[in-house]
């Protein structure tokens, strides 16, 4: 079966620090990979996501995050946090549920504090 | 203009009463989900509809009861609350059902069931 593993459920830095979280699925087939953010008391919003050819991957904000199959992993940075990059972060991977039916299943979120 | 809307944002209601959630995309897409994240921030797919057809249904207990009247709208009715109901649930939708879809999501509905 196919799913991810987020390290760290909270991860604290210092505004301007490198922000590095850390994602690792498990897949016997090509995975698609997705980052999404979640801001309090909103919905999820999709940062970025990994499907085929290039690695590494830029989307939203400032954040990349770099598809290493060897690894199998899939973590997300930013060079430099912001105080408004304070949320929760979700690593995703769309898995088969039933034949012919996928649906994205979630790690169990890293919470990102901002120290100013 | 909201992409994806759920009425209301805050439920709070008794054990054993009924309830709807109700969810509009103006996407123009032709899939739609349920998730139920627990307090724990867990996120686990409910259901998913594509073109009013259901395509998934979770291991979720029947008194959870999704309706599609159309394919912007899915609304989400549960009866008989119990108070491990209690969660924030959120709709999401896709342009389709493919593997590489980004899902957009609702603000989602805290629900407390007492």
């Amino acid at each position: 079966a196919q799913s991810v593993t987020q390290l760290g459920s909270h991860v604290s830095v210092s505004e301007g620090a490198l922000v590095l979280l850390r994602c690792n699925y498990s897949s016997s087939v090509p995975p698609y990979l997705f980052w999404y953010v979640q801001y309090p008391n909103q919905g999820l919003q999709l940062l970025l996501k990994y499907t085929t050819g290039a690695t590494l991957v830029k989307g939203i904000n400032g954040f990349e995050a770099e598809f290493k199959k060897s690894e199998t992993s899939f973590h997300l940075t930013k060079p430099s946090a912001h105080m408004s990059d304070a949320a929760e972060y979700f690593c995703a991977v769309s898995v088969t549920v039933r034949a012919g039916r996928r649906a994205l299943t979630f790690g169990s979120g890293t919470r990102l504090q901002v120290q100013p | 203009d909201t992409a994806v809307s759920q009425t209301p944002k805050y439920l709070v209601t008794q054990m054993g009463n009924d309830k709807s959630i109700k969810c509009e995309q103006n996407l123009g897409h032709d899939t739609m989900y349920w998730y139920k994240q627990d307090s724990k921030k867990f996120l686990k797919i409910m259901f998913s509809y594509n073109n009013k057809e259901l395509i998934i249904n979770e291991t979720v207990p029947n008194r959870f009861s999704p309706k599609s009247p159309d394919k912007a709208h899915l609304n989400l009715h549960i009866n008989s609350l119990e108070l491990g109901d209690s969660a924030v649930y959120f709709c999401a939708s896709s342009l389709r059902t493919g593997d590489t879809d980004t899902q957009y999501f609702g603000p989602g509905t805290r629900l407390t069931v007492l």
